[in-house]
């Protein structure tokens, strides 16, 4: 399969309350981003970690990555309704064509 | 920014009919694109990867017939689905790849096309 995993598959919680979501993949990576998709919209880019890095945070959003475990977690502090979209991590592998591979991805939806 | 407009945003085709969704990066100039499908709650399947001037690559079971994907310059990538069928029905998408820095690079997407085969 070209894609990883991610879990939850779908989320649902309260406003205010802190969202995490995991991603897993199986090649070596050169560096993973996280995108996010309002319904039936592109996809926006929300941050990158290379792979020579183990944490990274942008405003609300805190990125890890564990190259050992080919695994990276996104979490959303103090969320907000506005936050309800699909998330997903995407992959840049380290050999072959720089082509972006993408998670199964988590649906969150926020409660108000 | 890096911008990339995608046209149409939705197209409805009888079934047997080509329909041509554009790919346009308006302020930069893109040597590769990459062709996504989506299906609805599913992820983003990479379909191929467009390169200027040369033929695209496509993913493993993707009819390259089916699709058809012309890069021929450096601003604009074209796929065509080709005697579409309703099973052709989906989310297409488009994304380019942006230099974003000495040792990496960025990727910019489209809006996407809603293409619905009756």
């Amino acid at each position: 399969s070209q894609q990883g995993e991610e879990d939850p598959q779908a989320l649902s919680i309260q406003e205010g309350e802190n969202a995490t979501m995991n991603c897993s993949y199986k090649t070596s990576i050169n560096n993973l981003q996280w995108y996010r998709q309002n319904s039936g919209r592109g996809l926006v880019h929300l941050i990158l970690i290379r792979s020579n890095e183990r944490e990274k945070h942008s405003g609300r959003l805190r990125v890890t990555l564990d190259t050992s475990k080919k695994s990276s977690s996104l979490l959303i502090t103090a969320s907000r309704a506005a936050d309800t979209a699909s998330y997903f991590c995407a992959t840049v592998r380290i050999q072959g064509a720089q082509k972006l591979v993408f998670g199964q991805g988590t649906r969150l939806t926020i409660n108000p | 920014g890096a911008v990339v407009s995608q046209h149409p945003s939705r197209v409805i085709c009888k079934s047997g009919t080509s329909v041509k969704i554009e790919c346009r990066s308006l302020d930069f100039q893109a040597t590769t694109m990459f062709w996504y499908r989506q299906f609805p709650k599913k992820s983003l399947m990479l379909m191929a990867t467009s390169n200027e001037g040369s033929k695209a690559t496509y993913e493993q079971g993707v009819e390259k017939d089916k699709f058809l994907i012309n890069h021929a310059s450096l601003t604009l990538s074209t796929l065509t689905v080709t005697s579409a069928h309703p099973e052709d029905s989906s989310f297409y998408i488009c994304s380019a790849r942006v230099q974003g820095g000495p040792d990496f690079y960025g990727y910019t997407f489209g809006s996407g096309t809603r293409l619905t085969v009756v």
